[in-house]
């Protein structure tokens, strides 16, 4: 079936540097793809969405300009958290859906990102 | 947003039991969806649903689409050990764009031996 791959699994920062995260889409294109946060056993805030070739849709209180998100091809898109400080620890997470109707996106396996 | 309300929060039971949670909304929707996500791991599909009224089964699963459209339940049947882990709702109304999802809070799920 259908992948998705994220990338690292896990990170370790310093503050005031910058992480990048990957999501690919290993077997379909990606037309959208979103970008979740989790909270230690909270549900998964949206942050963005973002279609390929234009610009990401960024939900109510995400700061586009710390979380840069690019989706430069149909099969990936990346998450840089910019200038990273430890409250920006978390859990995300990427999901990949194809243009057919009725199907679902697909979700990466996360990236633990922990900023010291 | 949306508001999802899922419940319970958090269920422990006994190996062989059965278990049932349910997912209500604010708004009409027009898909929803049960996911379960394993401790470090992105959440995985266990049943789609996209008409009112409509009931789906995945194995030891079942789930249905309230016919107000505003709810859902997802029932797991003589559970085993591996079923512990998270199970999500998730549900897209008309207005929802690009597929965009709203999530409940989770149900715990511990199954003990």
């Amino acid at each position: 079936g259908a992948v998705v791959s994220q990338h690292p699994s896990r990170v370790i920062c310093k503050s005031g540097t910058s992480v990048k995260i990957e999501c690919r889409s290993l077997d379909f294109q990606a037309t959208t793809m979103f970008w979740y946060r989790q909270f230690p056993k909270k549900s998964l805030m949206l942050m963005a969405t973002s279609n390929e070739g234009s610009k990401a849709t960024y939900e109510q209180g995400v700061e586009k300009d710390k979380f840069l998100i690019n989706h430069a091809s149909l099969t990936l898109s990346t998450l840089t958290v910019t200038s990273a400080h430890p409250e920006d620890s978390s859990f995300y997470i990427c999901s990949a859906r194809a243009r057919a109707r009725n199907t679902e996106a697909f979700f990466g396996q996360g990236t633990r990102l922990t900023v010291v | 947003g949306q508001q999802l309300n899922q419940s319970p929060q958090s269920m422990f039971i006994q190996e062989g039991e059965d278990v049932s949670m349910n997912c209500t909304s604010s708004s009409i929707f027009n898909t929803w969806l049960w996911y379960k996500q394993d401790p470090g791991e992105g959440p995985v599909l266990l049943i789609a649903l996209y008409k009112a009224g409509e009931l789906t089964s995945n194995g030891r699963l079942t789930a249905q689409f309230g016919i107000t459209r505003k709810d859902s339940f997802l029932n797991i049947s003589a559970s085993i050990p591996s079923d512990v882990g998270i199970y999500f709702c998730a549900g897209r109304d008309r207005g929802s764009t690009l597929g965009r999802l709203y999530f409940g809070r989770g149900t715990q799920l511990t199954v003990w031996p």
